[in-house]
């Protein structure tokens, strides 16, 4: 059984960075086929693609986050990271993990979120 | 960047009746080898979102079959044949044709 876990810390300063990590257990992220990414929620908001990353390292940005974003895999830990700075107001979501059974599509498995408010 | 415009923005339903949503991308999102790249979530109040259906057609694993997709091209809708209560939430189309995924604004879909 495949299992997303986020952390991360729930409070970030405006201007500093958002850093968020997801722990895989149940499969190997380096697997082929197994594709990677983060998706977010903001509040009175819909949906907003964030990231995603495919099992040979191959990454996609959102348009709108690309300049400030980085997403990326920690095999040895079997951990996948985002990195968002400088964060601003308008990140402050719940942030999901996930994972695309085809790449960009097909998200079938889904983290329980964790929430990242973005405030001094 | 592919738009897509879900309709109603809010759908209030009676259980055991029929409910179709539909999502209009500024694109078609009929890949040249014959997919179409939407697929449809479901966020139920207090959960992640859940994959209904992939690749315009396919019903996810363990989805009730009372849900279904359909459409080609740009014009894509989701019919659920007789709703229950538990189908409340909301509802997101979501495309991955190029490479930026994009979502619909979501359809809320409440109990009358």
């Amino acid at each position: 059984q495949l299992q997303l876990q986020e952390s991360g810390p729930g409070l970030v300063r405006p201007s500093e960075t958002l850093s968020l990590t997801c722990s895989v257990s149940g499969r190997s992220i380096s697997s082929s086929g197994n594709h990677w990414g983060w998706i977010r929620l903001a509040p009175g908001k819909g949906l907003e693609w964030v990231g995603s990353i495919d099992y040979s390292g191959t990454v996609r940005y959102s348009p709108s986050l690309k300049s400030r974003l980085t997403v990326s895999v920690d095999t040895s830990q079997n951990q996948i990271s985002m990195i968002l700075s400088p964060a601003t107001a308008t990140d402050t979501a719940v942030y999901y993990c996930v994972r695309h059974a085809q790449w960009l599509v097909k998200v079938d498995w889904w983290g329980r979120g964790t929430t990242v408010i973005v405030s001094s | 960047e592919i738009v897509l415009t879900q309709s109603p923005v809010s759908l209030p339903v009676t259980p055991g009746e029929p409910a179709s949503i539909t999502c209009r991308s500024s694109q078609s999102l009929l890949h040249r080898n014959g997919l179409n790249y939407v697929d449809w979530y479901l966020q139920k109040p207090g959960q992640s979102p859940q994959l209904l259906i992939y690749l315009g057609s396919n019903r996810a694993s363990g989805v009730p079959d009372r849900f279904s997709g359909s459409g080609s091209g740009t014009d894509f809708t989701l019919k659920i044949s007789r709703v229950e209560a538990e189908d409340v939430g909301v509802y997101y189309c979501m495309q991955g044709l190029q490479t930026s995924i994009t979502f619909g604004a979501g359809t809320k879909v409440e109990i009358k």
